[in-house]
């Protein structure tokens, strides 16, 4: 199987709270790949960030943080101190490695609702 | 740099109609691919191009979609005839190289509505 999972199907939070996105994905191979995307309300998709599946390092950008633990084979996503600009559907994607590249396999996405 | 450019933005059309979304690839990406983007479905892949040849197309829903890449910087994906249950979000990506490690770039998308 190679399923991403996205359980949170929508969350809303009050403005200033942390939150954060869960991402359980499935997989056999050794080496994948992991991503964040967000989709604004105007609808386009947003490369947020990408992750190897040998580095379990958290990353820090800003307000954003990542928790990959590979024994959970978990990717979750935190906000901190959210913001009304956050407020999008957020997608966890995983890669399979192949001999022609490069397929994608996206979770169903969490909606983020941040209230002022 | 532009980023991938899709086309029309959007569309509404009766059923039966054919209806031809296009996009652009950013240049020197060697991948491009097609999703629909529904309520119940979210993201689907449709199909996806290698160095323009068609790599799997088992995404595609039945025979009435089609989707050609005649060079590196064009792409289309045909409905004949449209059905109501086409109606959608349709992102094109691309990718620069056959690494998993790389991330897809998204166009805008064509929210298409088949009335």
């Amino acid at each position: 199987a190679q399923k991403v999972t996205q359980a949170q199907t929508e969350i809303s939070v009050v403005e200033k709270e942390d939150v954060t996105l869960d991402c359980v994905y499935e997989t056999r191979d050794t080496t994948y790949y992991l991503f964040w995307y967000k989709q604004p309300p105007s609808g386009e998709l947003v490369f947020l960030i990408r992750r190897n599946s040998f580095d379990e390092q958290n990353e820090i950008s800003g307000r954003y943080s990542w928790n990959f633990q590979k024994s959970t084979s978990s990717f979750n996503f935190t906000i901190t101190a959210s913001q009304v600009v956050d407020s999008a559907v957020y997608f966890c994607a995983r890669t399979s490695p192949s001999n022609t590249g490069n397929q994608f396999y996206f979770g169903t996405g969490t909606s983020l609702t941040v209230i002022p | 740099d532009a980023g991938v450019i899709q086309s029309p933005r959007h569309e509404v059309t009766e059923m039966g109609q054919e209806v031809t979304l296009r996009c652009k690839p950013i240049s020197g990406h060697d991948y491009l691919f097609w999703y629909r983007q529904t309520m119940m479905r979210g993201l689907e892949l449709l199909i996806y191009f290698n160095n323009n040849v068609p790599i799997d197309d088992s995404g595609m829903p039945e025979d009435r979609f089609s989707a050609k890449m005649p060079n590196a910087s064009f792409s289309t994906l045909k409905i004949q005839p449209s059905e109501p249950r086409d109606s959608a979000v349709y992102f094109c990506a691309s990718s620069p190289d056959r690494g998993s490690n790389q991330p897809q770039h998204f166009g805008d998308g064509t929210r298409l509505s088949i009335l």
